[in-house]
């Protein structure tokens, strides 16, 4: 049981926009900034979003990321086949003292 | 360019002890915070435990705290877990990972992982 709650998967077709969710608390959504990573399978995770909505250089501006209270949520437009991997958010719980991630997201580009 | 490289994973007996090591790249290794998460087999992503810049605050997740020690030798750009009294549910990938800052605000950066597998 992952702290952060995500939905187990998502789908879209290619060129649709898609959203992934993230939902927690007031200890760590609620007080600091959410990180999303991408992972393919076999590979170390990647950062994609840190910070709420900034994007690391060479991550595509299809990718955006926002936050309102304990929530948040990864935005992928223009959807392509090379998106699909899963989805991972992250943030710090200043209760637990540690970082906390979703259970994962995976992406399906139908 | 970031370079984490993790080794030490293997088979290890429940209940026994195993080091897992990180060789950092690429960066100035005591400026930064660096973590270890995990990942088990078809499962998500697990957060272990963090390092200061300086060793001086440590932090672990509850499935580990007792059994697992984080450290680091600065001289040597070297990342350790000492994984005491291993369970068969601390069976994972194990990846070396770090921070943007020296006490810890988010992972920019992770190695391959290293396997380790508890069985006996």
């Amino acid at each position: 049981q992952s702290v952060l709650t995500q939905p187990p998967s998502a789908s879209g077709a290619p060129g649709q926009r898609v959203t992934i969710s993230c939902s927690g608390s007031s200890s760590n959504i609620g007080a600091n900034t959410i990180n999303w990573y991408q992972q393919f399978p076999g590979t170390a995770p990647k950062l994609l979003i840190h910070s709420n909505n900034h994007r690391p250089s060479g991550v595509p501006d299809r990718f955006s990321g926002s936050k309102s209270g304990t929530s948040a949520s990864l935005a992928i437009s223009g959807l392509r086949s090379e998106d699909e991997a899963a989805y991972y958010c992250a943030a710090w719980d200043d209760s637990l003292k540690g970082v906390v991630f979703g259970g994962g997201t995976k992406l399906t580009v139908l | 360019e970031v370079q984490l490289v993790e080794s030490g994973g293997g088979l290890v007996q429940p209940g026994r002890s195993l080091r897992l090591s990180c060789s950092a790249s690429g960066f100035t290794f005591e400026d930064y915070a660096m973590h270890w998460v995990r990942q088990g087999p078809g499962k998500g992503l697990e957060w272990v435990a963090i390092i200061n810049w300086n060793s001086r605050t440590v932090d672990y997740a509850d499935s580990v705290k007792g059994r697992f020690t984080i450290s680091r030798d600065n001289a040597s750009n070297s990342l350790y877990l000492h994984m005491n009294s291993v369970r068969h549910e601390d069976t994972a990938f194990y990846y070396c990972a770090k921070d943007t800052q020296g006490s810890g605000w988010y992972i920019d950066y992770w190695g391959r992982g290293t396997l380790v597998t508890v069985s006996s």
